[in-house]
Formats: structure tokens, sequence, C-alpha cells
């Protein structure tokens, strides 16, 4: 079965600080990964997928299959940055995603 | 389109009673998830449905939850009785099984529900 761990519950930065939210799996196969947000007061929103290999607000994420990780970073966090975010995996072929935890990033004025 | 539409948005109920949330998918997508989401395990998948048929339900705690989707446009989530420890966040998602930028899960606003 999949699993998806994020280590950290909050992450505190101070704005204009690097951003680094981290996400490890584990999965026998060819993973999807994605990241979510959530913003205060509003609904969960994909952000990015590893197979688009975009930038969106900022934000990159790479996948390592060496070290099975998929983390996701920003050079210089801003305030609106602050939100929960969800790292999640979906099976290659299936529709079940697993998301982890989820990490709450608070950006520091 | 509206996206999808949780209601209500808040419940509040005794324990005990029964608790119904609704969900309404984007128009058009035929797979159709439930999950509930808490401090302590975030989110958790409870059920997914693909064209109306329950696919895999294994996330479902126990027989006190249960969930329908009678057709394309409506589903329900039931938890009968409620307990206190039920009290957390439901989210509803919908997607168009498919290849590539198909299958993302788009998000209801949930209904957070309190159990007393």
């Amino acid at each position: 079965a999949q699993r998806v761990t994020q280590p950290e519950k909050l992450l505190s930065v101070f704005k204009g600080a690097p951003v680094e939210l981290k996400c490890n799996y584990s999965y026998s196969g060819s993973p999807e990964l994605f990241w979510y947000v959530q913003y205060s007061r509003q609904r969960l929103q994909l952000l990015l997928r590893h197979i688009s290999r975009e930038s969106i607000k900022g934000f990159t994420a790479d996948l390592n299959k060496g070290e099975t990780s998929f983390h996701l970073k920003k050079p210089f966090a801003q305030e609106e940055d602050s939100a929960m975010y969800y790292c999640a995996l979906r099976p290659g072929g299936y529709q079940k995603v697993t998301f982890g935890t989820g990490t709450k990033l608070q950006v520091i004025p | 389109d509206a996206g999808v539409i949780q209601s209500p948005r808040h419940e509040v109920t005794e324990m005990g009673q029964e608790v119904t949330l609704r969900c309404k998918p984007i128009s058009g997508h035929n797979s159709l998830f439930w999950y509930r989401q808490t401090m302590m395990r975030g989110l958790e998948l409870l059920i997914y449905f693909n064209n109306n048929v329950p696919i895999d339900d294994s996330g479902m705690p126990e027989d006190r939850f249960s969930a329908k989707m009678p057709n394309a446009s409506f589903s329900t989530l039931k938890i009968q009785p409620s307990e206190p420890r039920d009290s957390a966040v439901y989210f509803c998602a919908s997607s168009l099984r498919g290849q590539g930028i198909k299958n993302i899960q788009y998000f209801g606003a949930g209904t957070r529900l309190s159990v007393l």
C-alpha cells in the first residue's frame, strides 16, 4: 500500500526566506505526485503536479525517485503563501489518491 | 460551473443523532470522492464512486457510516448514530476519469461537523 509522509505539521519562515515543505512517499510502482493547497476559509485546490514540471505561484517540486521525495520549494516566501499544504500520491492507472497529513506554512511578516 | 457544492456548510448535532451530508459534483464528472479531515490524521479517503457505483469503501470507519450516489449529480454521506469522535470536516471531490489533466480532483468547500 502507498503512503505519503509529511514530517512537519507546522513550518514557520520569515517573509523573503526560502521555503521547503518536505514530502516522502512509499510506493513500489510509478506514482503521480501532487501538491494541494488550502488557504484560510477556501477549498482545497491543486497547486501543481510532478508530470507538469511547472512553477505555480513561484513554487516548484521535483520528483526524486531515488529518495522517494517530492519536496515543495519556493526561493522567497510571501505572506500570501501562508496556508495548509498537502502532498498526495496517485498510483499509476488508479484513481485513489493518498494524502499526507499536511503541513501548515506560516509566513511571518 | 459553480464547482462541487456541499451542504450544509456547518452541522452541529448531539451524540446519537443521524447526520446526512450532501454533495453535488461538477456537471460531467463521473467520479466522486468523500474525505474526512482531522488535525491528527489529515485527509482520509472514505469512499469513492465511478459512474455512481461505489468502487472502494475501505476507508469508511465503521458500519455507522454509509454513502450513496443515486444519480450522477448527487451523493450523500450518512452517519447513524453519530458520535463525538466523528467531529471533523468532510469534503466531497469530483473528477473526470481519464488520463493526463483529467483525474484532477476538484474539492467542495466542506461540511464542518460537530457532534456534542
